[in-house]
């Protein structure tokens, strides 16, 4: 069972680009999919990214995400960071069962 | 549309046991895994388990094993968790959320369980 890693917080300014990583201890980080949720104070985690890459209907343009095999992590990107993205930011994977990272606190 | 409706927050007794439950709507209940997952005041996310409410298979997370039981009554598209032998580390915010495209797509909107004398 491999583990997720996440910087525990990560400060950006309004307008600009942030990247998120999510580090894979052990086996190939492409070898399954990785999903990012976005966790705003007292609310239920909500889909920013699946499958890697896959944006869901109504999540802005200005996410994306990524894998950097050379870091064996995945990447989510926010680009051009507004106010309200100021959450915390999950990812998850799965292997015998489902693994969470143990998440990034963004702040703006 | 999809809905996960969960029960209400809980305060109960060191020892004892507590069922919550997650009403679905909105989509064929007995065709999507449901799963169930732990937040600890200002921690991260932890998976418990799933079931399947077609078939009632279900899947757990080893460390919750003895600790919570998961069931699915299609009769009334709903699945709950039974979580035993209370301590204050099982005080928490427990979701349920429908897995679709590997991800979960929907979740409920938490209930808080409170161990405490």
């Amino acid at each position: 069972q491999f583990v997720l890693t996440q910087p525990n917080s990560v400060s950006t300014n309004l307008g600009s680009t942030v990247k998120l990583s999510c580090k894979r201890s052990t086996g190939n980080i492409g070898s399954n999919y990785v999903n990012w949720y976005q966790q705003h104070e007292g609310r239920s985690p909500t889909t920013m990214i699946y499958r890697d890459d896959k944006r869901p209907d109504g999540v802005p343009d200005r996410f994306s995400g990524s894998i950097d095999r050379s870091s064996n992590s995945a990447l989510l990107t926010i680009n051009n960071v507004q106010t309200e993205d100021e959450a915390d930011y999950f990812c998850q994977s799965y292997s015998s069962g489902i693994i969470f990272g143990g998440g990034t606190k963004r702040t703006v | 549309q999809v809905q996960l409706q969960q029960s209400g927050a809980e305060l109960v007794k060191p020892g004892s046991s507590v069922k919550i439950s997650c009403k679905a709507s909105g989509y064929t209940f007995t065709s999507y895994d449901m799963h169930w997952i732990k937040q600890q005041p200002g921690n991260g996310l932890e998976w418990i388990g799933w079931i399947y409410p077609g078939n009632g298979n279900t899947k757990y997370n080893q460390k919750f094993n003895g600790k919570a039981t998961l069931t699915a009554d299609k009769s009334s598209s709903t699945a709950y968790m039974q979580l035993s032998s209370l301590t204050s580390e099982d005080s928490a915010v427990y979701f349920c959320a429908r897995v679709r495209l590997g991800n979960f797509d929907y979740w409920g909107q938490g209930v808080m369980v409170t161990v405490s004398s």
